[in-house]
């Protein structure tokens, strides 16, 4: 069964960082690309970033450009989300989300399965 | 303000058929695939619909997708009671070199 689970979550100060963590299990991930998905309280779905299976390429929503990073370790079978420069705007619930199928790129993929996500609260 | 729109809401009630939208442009909707997630309150979303109108393994055929132009649709026939979620739309736009999510709808099962 596949299995995501992100860690790293919780309330930080506005400028400050944070670090999510997203470890994977049931399938092979050095094999698929992989996404952070973000909802903040009562609202909608917004993509934050993607990385393909080797790493060789990244993508960002533009509101996180410049201020997140995200990373993986097949070794380790995780995926990471460095977040710096929190801002308020930032509070959301951020999902790991796996690409539906190896072997196609991001923009042709899908997102399946979720995790069910860990809340990063930006307040002072 | 979302690049896809979508509306807030849609109602019908059981065993009528009901559709929504989701409008985007000629950089997202009218060049690539559309894609829709089903989210209940307080849970993961879940895909729905891949390839504009490929339903997953375990999807009731109830659950239909298309696209037209820069529109797409997402129609549930034999509506029941379980379909009474969130749906989200979803598109690659190749402007912004990055994954656009609509607004959401809500569905409401009368």
């Amino acid at each position: 069964e596949v299995q995501l689970v992100e860690s790293g979550g919780g309330l930080v100060k506005p400028g400050g960082s944070l670090r999510l963590s997203c470890a994977a299990s049931g399938f092979t991930f050095s094999s698929y690309s992989m996404n952070w998905v973000r909802q903040a309280p009562g609202k909608g779905l917004e993509w934050v970033a993607s990385i393909s299976s080797s790493s060789g390429f990244t993508y960002y929503a533009n509101s996180v450009k410049g201020r997140f990073t995200i990373s993986r370790d097949n070794a380790k079978n995780s995926l990471y989300l460095q977040m710096n420069s929190l801002r308020a705007e930032d509070t959301a619930v951020y999902y790991c989300v796996r690409c539906g199928m190896f072997g196609v790129t991001i923009f042709s993929n899908w997102f399946d399965p979720w995790g069910q996500g860990t809340l990063v609260t930006v307040s002072s | 303000q979302s690049v896809l729109t979508q509306p807030p809401s849609a109602s019908g009630s059981p065993g009528q058929r009901v559709t929504m939208s989701c409008s985007g442009s000629d950089s997202n909707i009218g060049n690539n695939y559309v894609y829709w997630y089903q989210q209940f309150p307080g849970t993961a979303p879940k895909l729905l619909i891949y390839k504009t109108n490929q339903r997953p393994s375990g999807v009731p055929d109830r659950f239909s997708g298309s696209k037209s132009g820069t529109s797409a649709s997402l129609a549930i026939s034999g509506l029941r009671s379980e379909d009474e979620a969130d749906y989200y739309c979803a598109v690659w736009d190749d402007s912004l070199s990055g994954w656009v999510f609509g607004g959401g709808t809500k569905l409401t099962v009368l």
